[in-house]
Protein backbone atom coordinates (compact mmCIF):
# COMPACT_ATOMS: atom_id res chain seq x y z
CA UNK A 1 0.00 0.00 0.00
CA UNK A 2 0.79 3.41 -0.47
CA UNK A 3 3.70 4.63 2.24
CA UNK A 4 4.93 8.22 3.04
CA UNK A 5 7.82 8.38 4.95
CA UNK A 6 9.09 11.23 7.55
CA UNK A 7 12.48 11.95 8.20
CA UNK A 8 14.77 12.54 11.14
CA UNK A 9 11.74 11.21 13.58
CA UNK A 10 12.53 13.01 16.48
CA UNK A 11 15.27 16.28 16.39
CA UNK A 12 16.30 17.94 20.02
CA UNK A 13 18.44 21.14 19.06
CA UNK A 14 19.49 24.58 20.42
CA UNK A 15 17.35 27.64 20.08
CA UNK A 16 17.94 29.62 16.91
CA UNK A 17 18.90 26.33 15.01
CA UNK A 18 17.22 26.33 11.70
CA UNK A 19 15.58 22.15 11.03
CA UNK A 20 14.91 20.52 7.71
CA UNK A 21 12.20 17.82 7.92
CA UNK A 22 11.61 15.28 4.85
CA UNK A 23 8.56 14.00 3.60
CA UNK A 24 8.48 11.16 0.47
CA UNK A 25 5.87 9.04 -0.99
CA UNK A 26 7.87 5.69 -1.54
CA UNK A 27 5.86 4.02 -3.83
CA UNK A 28 3.87 7.06 -5.49
CA UNK A 29 3.73 10.33 -7.03
CA UNK A 30 2.15 12.92 -4.89
CA UNK A 31 2.11 16.44 -6.74
CA UNK A 32 0.46 17.82 -3.30
CA UNK A 33 1.65 17.02 0.00
CA UNK A 34 0.14 18.62 3.54
CA UNK A 35 1.93 19.63 6.16
CA UNK A 36 0.30 19.53 10.16
CA UNK A 37 1.67 20.42 13.61
CA UNK A 38 0.27 18.47 16.77
CA UNK A 39 0.75 20.36 20.09
CA UNK A 40 0.62 18.07 23.46
CA UNK A 41 -3.09 16.77 24.12
CA UNK A 42 -4.27 18.77 20.72
CA UNK A 43 -5.67 17.49 17.24
CA UNK A 44 -3.56 18.19 13.93
CA UNK A 45 -3.41 21.84 12.57
CA UNK A 46 -2.94 21.91 8.76
CA UNK A 47 -0.13 24.45 8.64
CA UNK A 48 0.03 24.49 4.33
CA UNK A 49 -0.21 22.68 1.08
CA UNK A 50 2.76 21.85 -0.67
CA UNK A 51 2.65 21.48 -4.53
CA UNK A 52 4.76 20.53 -6.72
CA UNK A 53 6.82 22.68 -8.69
CA UNK A 54 5.03 25.72 -7.20
CA UNK A 55 4.82 27.71 -3.74
CA UNK A 56 3.11 26.68 -1.00
CA UNK A 57 -0.19 27.38 0.15
CA UNK A 58 -0.22 28.80 4.10
CA UNK A 59 -2.91 28.52 6.25
CA UNK A 60 -4.00 31.97 8.43
CA UNK A 61 -1.48 32.70 11.10
CA UNK A 62 1.78 30.11 9.74
CA UNK A 63 4.47 32.13 9.02
CA UNK A 64 5.66 31.60 5.18
CA UNK A 65 9.29 32.68 6.18
CA UNK A 66 9.47 30.67 9.37
CA UNK A 67 8.65 27.19 7.99
CA UNK A 68 10.00 27.22 4.84
CA UNK A 69 8.17 24.26 2.55
CA UNK A 70 9.53 22.99 -0.93
CA UNK A 71 8.45 20.85 -3.10
CA UNK A 72 10.75 20.01 -5.73
CA UNK A 73 9.69 16.67 -6.98
CA UNK A 74 6.57 14.52 -7.15
CA UNK A 75 8.02 12.35 -4.03
CA UNK A 76 9.78 14.50 -1.88
CA UNK A 77 8.45 18.07 0.52
CA UNK A 78 10.52 19.60 2.81
CA UNK A 79 9.65 21.71 6.22
CA UNK A 80 12.08 23.78 6.90
CA UNK A 81 12.07 25.52 10.95
CA UNK A 82 14.17 28.56 10.27
CA UNK A 83 15.93 30.02 13.28
CA UNK A 84 13.71 27.73 15.82
CA UNK A 85 12.61 28.72 19.22
CA UNK A 86 11.24 26.57 21.71
CA UNK A 87 8.05 27.49 21.08
CA UNK A 88 8.17 25.79 17.78
CA UNK A 89 8.38 22.62 19.39
CA UNK A 90 6.03 20.30 18.56
CA UNK A 91 4.86 17.18 16.67
CA UNK A 92 5.06 17.97 12.63
CA UNK A 93 3.18 15.57 10.19
CA UNK A 94 3.25 15.19 6.70
CA UNK A 95 0.83 13.84 4.28
CA UNK A 96 0.09 12.65 0.91
CA UNK A 97 -2.90 11.70 -1.15
CA UNK A 98 -1.85 8.75 -3.68
CA UNK A 99 -2.61 10.31 -7.40
CA UNK A 100 -5.05 12.95 -8.31
CA UNK A 101 -8.68 10.79 -8.15
CA UNK A 102 -10.58 12.38 -5.76
CA UNK A 103 -11.57 9.43 -4.03
CA UNK A 104 -8.09 8.44 -3.07
CA UNK A 105 -7.23 8.65 0.81
CA UNK A 106 -4.51 10.68 2.01
CA UNK A 107 -1.51 8.63 3.76
CA UNK A 108 0.56 9.91 6.86
CA UNK A 109 3.61 9.96 7.41
CA UNK A 110 5.05 9.09 11.40
CA UNK A 111 6.07 12.46 11.82
CA UNK A 112 8.64 14.46 13.43
CA UNK A 113 9.29 15.76 17.50
CA UNK A 114 10.71 18.33 17.35
CA UNK A 115 12.36 19.75 20.71
CA UNK A 116 14.00 23.09 21.10
CA UNK A 117 15.98 23.55 24.26
CA UNK B 1 -16.58 20.26 4.45
CA UNK B 2 -19.09 19.65 6.99
CA UNK B 3 -18.79 19.41 11.09
CA UNK B 4 -18.71 16.18 12.44
CA UNK B 5 -19.01 15.82 16.09
CA UNK B 6 -17.57 12.78 18.55
CA UNK B 7 -17.62 11.61 21.70
CA UNK B 8 -14.61 12.84 23.35
CA UNK B 9 -13.51 9.23 25.08
CA UNK B 10 -15.00 5.56 24.88
CA UNK B 11 -14.32 2.51 27.06
CA UNK B 12 -13.98 -0.97 25.36
CA UNK B 13 -13.12 -4.08 26.95
CA UNK B 14 -10.98 -6.52 24.65
CA UNK B 15 -12.35 -8.76 22.29
CA UNK B 16 -15.35 -7.04 22.19
CA UNK B 17 -16.49 -4.77 19.28
CA UNK B 18 -16.17 -1.18 19.57
CA UNK B 19 -18.35 0.99 18.20
CA UNK B 20 -17.54 4.85 17.67
CA UNK B 21 -20.36 7.28 16.66
CA UNK B 22 -19.84 10.15 14.62
CA UNK B 23 -22.59 12.69 13.88
CA UNK B 24 -22.37 14.83 10.92
CA UNK B 25 -25.77 16.34 10.19
CA UNK B 26 -24.71 19.16 7.65
CA UNK B 27 -23.04 16.42 5.12
CA UNK B 28 -23.81 17.16 2.04
CA UNK B 29 -24.27 15.10 -0.93
CA UNK B 30 -20.64 14.83 -2.53
CA UNK B 31 -19.22 14.69 0.85
CA UNK B 32 -17.51 11.13 2.17
CA UNK B 33 -17.21 9.96 5.39
CA UNK B 34 -13.39 9.60 6.24
CA UNK B 35 -12.31 7.52 9.40
CA UNK B 36 -8.58 7.79 10.87
CA UNK B 37 -6.48 6.78 14.00
CA UNK B 38 -4.00 8.24 15.44
CA UNK B 39 -1.93 5.66 18.04
CA UNK B 40 0.29 7.68 20.35
CA UNK B 41 3.40 9.52 18.72
CA UNK B 42 2.62 8.34 15.53
CA UNK B 43 0.88 9.76 12.33
CA UNK B 44 -2.77 9.08 11.66
CA UNK B 45 -3.85 5.68 9.62
CA UNK B 46 -6.08 5.47 7.28
CA UNK B 47 -9.08 3.07 8.22
CA UNK B 48 -11.85 3.14 5.46
CA UNK B 49 -14.52 5.92 4.23
CA UNK B 50 -17.55 5.40 2.51
CA UNK B 51 -20.55 7.78 0.43
CA UNK B 52 -23.56 5.94 1.28
CA UNK B 53 -23.10 2.19 1.33
CA UNK B 54 -21.52 0.49 4.09
CA UNK B 55 -18.09 -0.21 3.73
CA UNK B 56 -16.01 -3.24 5.24
CA UNK B 57 -12.37 -4.00 5.74
CA UNK B 58 -9.52 -5.76 6.99
CA UNK B 59 -9.60 -3.17 9.97
CA UNK B 60 -13.40 -2.28 10.38
CA UNK B 61 -16.73 -1.82 9.30
CA UNK B 62 -18.41 1.59 8.24
CA UNK B 63 -22.44 2.24 8.87
CA UNK B 64 -23.68 5.01 7.23
CA UNK B 65 -27.38 5.81 8.10
CA UNK B 66 -30.09 6.20 4.76
CA UNK B 67 -30.11 10.11 5.96
CA UNK B 68 -26.03 10.07 5.86
CA UNK B 69 -26.55 12.45 9.24
CA UNK B 70 -24.70 10.18 11.23
CA UNK B 71 -22.16 6.59 10.87
CA UNK B 72 -20.74 4.07 13.40
CA UNK B 73 -17.17 3.13 12.81
CA UNK B 74 -17.15 -0.84 14.17
CA UNK B 75 -13.64 -2.68 15.26
CA UNK B 76 -15.09 -6.00 15.56
CA UNK B 77 -12.71 -7.19 17.83
CA UNK B 78 -10.67 -4.86 19.76
CA UNK B 79 -7.49 -5.25 20.84
CA UNK B 80 -4.86 -3.38 23.15
CA UNK B 81 -3.28 -2.38 20.26
CA UNK B 82 -6.82 -0.59 18.95
CA UNK B 83 -6.34 2.03 21.62
CA UNK B 84 -6.20 5.26 20.14
CA UNK B 85 -7.63 8.37 18.72
CA UNK B 86 -10.35 7.94 16.08
CA UNK B 87 -11.18 10.84 14.08
CA UNK B 88 -14.50 10.83 11.66
CA UNK B 89 -13.74 13.30 8.88
CA UNK B 90 -16.15 14.66 6.19
CA UNK B 91 -14.42 15.64 2.98
CA UNK B 92 -15.93 17.13 -0.05
CA UNK B 93 -14.56 15.65 -3.27
CA UNK B 94 -14.71 18.52 -5.60
CA UNK B 95 -10.91 18.66 -5.59
CA UNK B 96 -8.67 15.84 -5.16
CA UNK B 97 -6.32 18.38 -3.75
CA UNK B 98 -8.09 19.81 -0.42
CA UNK B 99 -6.54 18.27 2.54
CA UNK B 100 -8.49 16.50 5.50
CA UNK B 101 -9.35 18.62 8.26
CA UNK B 102 -9.38 16.92 12.29
CA UNK B 103 -11.46 17.32 14.77
CA UNK B 104 -11.02 16.24 18.44
CA UNK B 105 -11.42 13.00 17.69
CA UNK B 106 -12.90 10.67 20.17
CA UNK B 107 -10.05 8.91 22.55
CA UNK B 108 -10.98 5.14 22.60
CA UNK B 109 -9.01 3.05 25.46
CA UNK B 110 -9.38 -0.70 24.97
CA UNK B 111 -9.13 -2.12 28.33
CA UNK B 112 -8.04 -5.81 29.19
Amino acid sequence: GAVVSQHPSRVICKSGTSVKIECRSLDFQATTMFWYRQFPKQSLMLMATSNEGSKATYEQGVEKDKFLINHASLTLSTLTVTSAHPEDSSFYICSAREGTAPNQPQHFGDGTRLSIL
Amino acid sequence: DAKTTQPTSMDCAEGRAANLPCNHSTISGNEYVYWYRQIHSQGPQYIIHGLKNNETNEMASLIITEDRKSSTLILPHATLRDTAVYYCIVRAHSSGNTPLVFGKGTRLSVIA
